[in-house]
């Protein structure tokens, strides 16, 4: 089941923050974080694991709500290079590391 | 290295046509993915090959047919396609995967597949 992610687009000013969040109805086993810039590959950002664990980049930060089944990315003192494309992956228990993305955030960075 | 290659970049072919897609990775991984990306979407799974086994196949249709011929090789056959598989065809690789683990996947650049 796919998961929802929000908002859907976003724009802003290098120096601002944002948050972006994904949300599953089913229990999550993990979930993780992709920036597609356009023309090129996804690249993995943060896995959030059920437990509290977490493997990723030092400069993004991310949470798991485990209860809500929630996961919220957050991109702190933005750069343009930060301009992309956010998918977010769920992947479920006994899933065999099956990921779904959500539909995506599309993040405008402008100088 | 943490490079995942993909050839060719672009493909236009036929819909009687039969080609392949190669996808390489020299990380030491014993997953390795397809998916299929359509403009503005995000990428949906298409097969999972673990230990050079499928361990995924998500209901694709048999006019692609997924190799591992060994730890480092993909590919991805296709006959007769139809237009609507026109797409970028990504290639992933991960550590394993092994139950109560999870690792990231590094994608490769993908091809821009045509279907005329």
């Amino acid at each position: 089941q796919q998961p929802v992610q929000s908002p859907q687009a976003v724009i802003l000013r290098e120096g601002e923050d944002a948050v972006i969040n994904c949300s599953s109805s089913k229990a999550l086993y993990s979930v993780h974080w992709y920036r597609q810039k356009h023309g090129e590959a996804p690249v993995f950002l943060m896995i959030l694991l059920k437990g509290g664990e977490q493997k990723g980049h030092e400069k993004i930060s991310a949470s798991f709500n485990e209860k809500k089944q929630q996961s919220s990315l957050y991109l702190t003192a933005s750069q343009l290079s930060y301009s992309g494309t956010y998918f977010c992956g769920t992947e479920r228990g006994g899933s065999n590391y099956k990921l779904t993305f959500g539909k995506g955030t599309l993040l405008t960075v402008n100088p | 290295d943490t490079e995942v290659t993909q050839t060719p970049k672009h493909l236009v072919m036929g819909m009687t046509n039969k080609k392949s897609l190669k996808c390489e990775q020299h990380m030491g991984h014993r997953a390795m993915y397809w998916y299929k990306q359509k403009a503005k979407k995000p990428p949906e799974l298409m097969f999972v090959y673990s230990y050079e086994k499928l361990s995924i196949n998500e209901s694709v249709p048999s006019r692609f047919s997924p190799e591992c011929p060994n730890s480092s090789l993909l590919n991805l056959h296709l006959h007769a396609l139809q237009p609507e598989d026109s797409a970028l065809y990504l290639c992933a690789s991960s550590q394993s995967v092994l139950r109560r683990e999870s690792y990231e996947q590094y994608f490769g650049p993908g091809t821009r597949l045509t279907v005329t």
